[in-house]
């Protein structure tokens, strides 16, 4: 098993571009989640999603957008990027069940907004 | 307002030198407490699942315990490759999957 996947690992854009970060997991989880992690702030989360269809937002959804069509995709949109999005993000994945907070992390892409 | 607070911000330790980190929460209705540890440029790798006071989980060097205020991991005799920062995490009563961490202590073990 892979675990869970994102590309790319760098990116670095200019305001107002936009781009899509990718998250994939083969372990047929349920529950995946965006985060962001920023210096002093900690991971918080974007958005989330329960199931294939079903999204919503987390702490922190403003500019960004997410669908999804299958279990294992959960892409995560930069409409306009802007440099308070430059941060590192995070995707992760869980089980449905009584371990569902035991959520499997990507090894993040590091986004800079110049 | 749900709140993780994790002290101290950074910890530098001797080989062999034990020590403990701690996590304090003001979720009211505790459905949980998550500990994971990230090494730098990666992702959180999970460590272990509190539930309920009094509960006590243990992997190897490190013992993490709960009371109804806070979380304490235990770091026994600690080697240079347990230098990572560790994150605890605990359930929002809003959302079934939202969790929110505190920001970490970054532990260095030095040789």
């Amino acid at each position: 098993n892979a675990g869970v996947t994102q590309t790319p690992k760098f990116q670095v854009l200019k305001t107002g571009q936009s781009m899509t970060l990718q998250c994939a997991q083969d372990m047929n989880h349920e529950y995946m989640s965006w985060y962001r992690q920023d210096p002093g702030m900690g991971l918080r989360l974007i958005h989330y999603s329960v199931g294939a269809g079903i999204t919503d937002q987390g702490e922190v959804p403003n500019g960004y957008n997410v669908s999804r069509s299958t279990t294992e995709d959960f892409p995560l949109r930069l409409l306009s990027a802007a440099p308070s999005q430059t941060s590192v993000y995070f995707c992760a994945s869980s089980s449905a069940g009584t371990d569902r907070y035991e959520q499997y992390f990507g090894p993040g892409t590091r986004l800079t907004v110049t | 307002e749900d709140q993780v607070t994790q002290s101290p911000e950074a910890l530098r330790l001797q080989e062999g030198e034990s020590s403990s980190l701690n996590c304090s929460y003001t979720v009211s209705g505790l459905r949980g407490l998550f500990w994971y540890r990230q090494d730098p440029g990666k992702g959180p790798e999970f460590l272990f699942t509190l539930y309920s006071a009094g509960e006590e989980k243990e992997k190897e060097r490190l013992k993490a315990t709960l009371t109804k205020k806070e979380s304490f991991l235990h770091i026994t005799a600690p080697k240079p490759e347990d230098s990572a920062t560790y994150l605890c995490a605990v359930p929002l009563n809003t959302g079934f999957q939202k969790l929110v961490f505190g920001t970490g202590t970054r532990l260095l073990v030095s040789p």
